[in-house]
């Protein structure tokens, strides 16, 4: 089982609608959870990051976690072509020597369309 | 611009050759993180450092490459007698811990290394 698993895409949305985005990790010791957007070519970038069940709002953005399931979502609402990227889901495996380091899914592509 | 930089943005090499890569971080930040990132692929993690202190290394960092941060605050990534596998974005991050809370990791843009 893969460690923090995304579908890869592409997932194709329309203008204006919302998208959303799936993840799910395998660690339960997993503590901090972060969405990253990355263009082709670009490096990641930060856009969310969620640490208790539930969700959590940032403009156009929502994340969602529920630790007992193991799944962390994001949602993009009213979705614009400039949202077209890849988005990464990472987590913080605290492991014993709190390290912090980030695991990353493979990331799943978006195209919204105008 | 305070966000984290790193130099060369691309480099271009042919098996055999060293190269070294450069990081700056934001900086207040006290932790650094070197992370590879092949096509395809989400960012994995290499290694990281808590101010000069290179505190854990990745299974994927082998004797070829070598990392540093001697004063706390740059730091260098070392690649010795590069491989075609070599080819891949380096992707720097830093993070401020403080009072064992973790705040987020925010990524230079990377340095793309093409090894021919």
């Amino acid at each position: 089982q893969k460690e923090v698993e995304q579908n890869s895409g592409p997932l194709s949305v329309p203008e204006g609608a919302i998208a959303s985005l799936n993840c799910t990790y395998s660690d339960r010791g997993s503590q901090s959870f972060f969405w990253y957007r990355q263009y082709s070519g670009k490096s990641p970038e930060l856009i969310m990051f969620i640490y208790s069940n539930g969700d959590k709002e940032d403009g156009r953005f929502t994340a969602q976690l529920n630790k007992a399931s193991q799944y962390v979502s994001l949602l993009i609402r009213d979705s614009q072509p400039s949202d077209s990227a890849t988005y990464l889901c990472a987590v913080n495996k605290n492991s014993g020597g709190s390290n912090y380091k980030l695991t990353f899914g493979k990331g799943t592509l978006l195209t919204v369309n105008p | 611009d305070t966000g984290v930089s790193q130099n060369p943005r691309h480099k271009i090499t042919k098996r055999g050759q060293n190269v070294t890569f450069r990081c700056d971080p934001i900086s207040e930040h006290n932790r650094l993180y070197w992370y590879r990132q092949t096509l395809g692929q989400g960012p994995e993690f290499l290694t990281y450092f808590q101010n000069e202190a290179q505190l854990e290394k990745s299974r994927l960092l082998s004797d070829r490459f070598s990392a540093e941060r001697p004063k706390g605050s740059f730091s260098t990534l070392e690649i010795q007698r590069t491989e075609q596998g070599d080819s891949a974005m380096y992707l720097c991050a830093s993070s401020l811990v403080r009072d064992t809370f973790f705040y987020e990791q925010y990524f230079g843009p990377g340095t793309r290394l093409t090894v021919t």
